[in-house]
C-alpha cells in the first residue's frame, strides 16, 4: 500500500526541540522529493521545505532556515524533521507530503501522511 | 516570496448549486497553480494541479481555469462530501505558498 506514515503527537515545552518523522512505503523514496507542511490549530496550511531524498539536500523557507532541519534514512525509507527552539507558536500539526512528480514540486503533492500533533506548552 | 489571496474566505450554498472559488497570486505564476481539498482532522488531498488538470480518482465535477495571476476552481453540482475547506497552492518557485483558504459550509 502506497502511503506516508508519520510518527505520532508530541508535547514539549518551550525551548526544546521535536523530531517528526515520515515512513513511505509502496513506493521508492528516492524517486520523489518530500515537502513538509504545519497547520496550526484553525488555520491554514504553511509550507516549510523540501528534502531530495536522493542527495539529501534540502530547501526551507526562511522562517525555519535557522531552526528547521530534514534529514533522510534511506535504508529504512524515512525522513525526519526537527524543530529546535520551540516556541507556542509552533503549536501545529505537521505534515509531510509527496511531490506529485519528479519535477520536485512543479504540480503539486499527491500523497500526505497522517499529520503529527504537535503541543508547545509550558 | 509570492502572496496567494483567495476569496471568499468562506460560503455557504446547498447541495446542487456550483460553486465557485477564486484565487489570485501576487506575480505571474503561469499556470503552476495546484488546488486541494481538506476535510476536518484529515490532510489535504490534491484535486487539481497546474491549473486545470484534474488528479486521478476525483470527480469531474471538479474543475480548474486560470494562468499568470487569476485561477479558478469550479465545484458543479455540490455533493455532501464536497463541505470542506479548499485551498490553493502556487508551485512555481519557492517558498511555495498557500492561499489562505476557504470554507464551503452547508446552507
Amino acid at each position: 500500500q502506497v502511503q506516508l506514515v508519520q510518527s505520532g503527537g508530541e508535547v514539549k515545552k518551550p525551548g526544546a526541540s521535536v523530531k517528526v518523522s515520515c515512513e513511505a512505503s509502496g513506493f521508492t523514496l528516492t524517486n520523489y522529493y518530500l515537502h513538509w507542511v504545519r497547520q496550526a490549530p484553525g488555520q491554514g496550511l504553511e509550507w516549510m521545505g523540501v528534502i531530495d531524498p536522493t542527495a539529501g539536500t534540502t530547501t526551507y523557507t526562511q522562517k525555519f532556515q535557522a531552526r528547521g532541519a530534514m534529514t533522510r534514512d534511506t535504508s529504512t525509507s524515512t525522513v525526519y524533521f526537527q524543530l529546535s527552539s520551540l516556541r507556542s507558536e509552533d503549536t501545529a500539526v505537521y505534515f509531510c507530503a509527496r511531490a506529485t512528480d519528479t519535477s520536485g514540486w512543479a504540480v503539486g503533492f499527491d500523497l500526505w501522511g497522517q499529520g503529527t500533533m504537535v503541543t508547545v506548552s509550558s | 516570496d509570492i502572496q496567494m489571496t483567495q476569496s471568499p474566505s468562506s460560503l455557504s450554498a446547498s447541495v446542487g448549486d456550483r460553486v465557485t472559488i477564486s484565487c489570485r497570486a501576487s506575480q505571474s505564476i503561469s499556470t503552476y497553480l495546484n488546488w486541494y481539498q481538506q476535510k476536518p482532522g484529515r490532510a489535504p488531498k490534491l484535486l487539481i494541479y497546474a491549473a486545470s488538470s484534474v488528479q486521478s480518482g476525483v470527480p469531474s465535477r471538479f474543475s480548474g481555469s486560470g494562468s499568470g495571476t487569476d485561477f479558478t476552481l469550479i465545484i458543479r453540482n455540490l455533493q455532501p462530501e464536497d463541505f470542506a475547506s479548499y485551498y490553493c497552492q502556487q508551485s512555481y518557485n519557492t517558498p511555495l505558498t498557500f492561499g489562505g483558504g476557504t470554507k464551503v459550509e452547508i446552507k
